[in-house]
């Protein structure tokens, strides 16, 4: 089983649509976790931290359960300009796992 | 120049040839690392440095040779590479090696061996 799995993509979904990402981590003992994001032929960049209590910034909202070992993100009102791959990030002791991300396609 | 930067942005080589790519970053970060990305599979984490110190060596084969100056100099020295080392080689930075820091990743070399 790999270490960090996200759902297999792409979504293709109408923009004004909510997105939903999941992401499972194998090791109970994670530590943190992160959602980035990696448009085409661009480098990675952060999205948002994922704490414990959930979080959210404008239409982006994150969730950690770390009973059943997952990670959320959800995305409201979705645009186009949110086309681009999501990459779940857990951290670990000295590891740093990345997912192999899901793409998301913002139809017009 | 802010950010992360990496030169050269794209390389081709042969399986002979010997090569090296070089990252800066400019924001004052004492942590940095070297990634390869391939089609199809997650980001691999290959080297980390912390301090100048290398930290971390993900089972890397000894064809891939890192090198930390400074603190915000990185390089990745290549040499006898196979075609399947082709793929995107990111650079990044974070403030330091704890868990819980923002990476800054650099625009990455896209590297053909044939």
């Amino acid at each position: 089983r790999k270490e960090v799995e996200q759902d297999p993509g792409p979504f293709n979904v109408p923009e004004g649509a909510t997105v939903a990402f999941n992401c499972t981590y194998s090791n109970s003992a994670s530590q943190s976790f992160f959602w980035y994001r990696q448009d085409c032929r661009k480098e990675p960049k952060l999205l948002m931290s994922v704490y414990s209590s959930g979080n959210e910034d404008g239409r982006f909202t994150a969730q950690l359960n770390r009973a059943s070992q997952y990670i959320s993100l959800l995305i409201r009102d979705s645009k186009l300009s949110d086309s681009a791959t999501y990459l779940c990030v857990v951290n670990r002791d000295d590891k740093i796992i990345f997912g192999k991300g899901t793409r998301l396609h913002i139809l017009p | 120049e802010t950010g992360v930067t990496q030169t050269p942005r794209h390389l081709v080589m042969g399986m002979t040839n010997k090569k090296s790519l070089k990252c800066e970053q400019h924001l004052g970060h004492n942590a940095m690392y070297w990634y390869k990305q391939s089609a199809k599979k997650p980001l691999e984490l290959m080297f980390v440095y912390n301090f100048k110190e290398q930290t971390e060596n993900n089972s890397v084969p000894s064809r891939f040779s890192p090198e930390c100056p400074n603190s915000s100099h990185l390089f990745l020295h290549l040499h006898t590479l196979q075609p399947e080392d082709s793929a995107l080689y990111l650079c990044a930075s974070s403030q330091d090696r704890r868990l819980a820091r923002e990476q800054f990743f650099g625009p990455g070399t896209r590297l053909t061996v044939l």
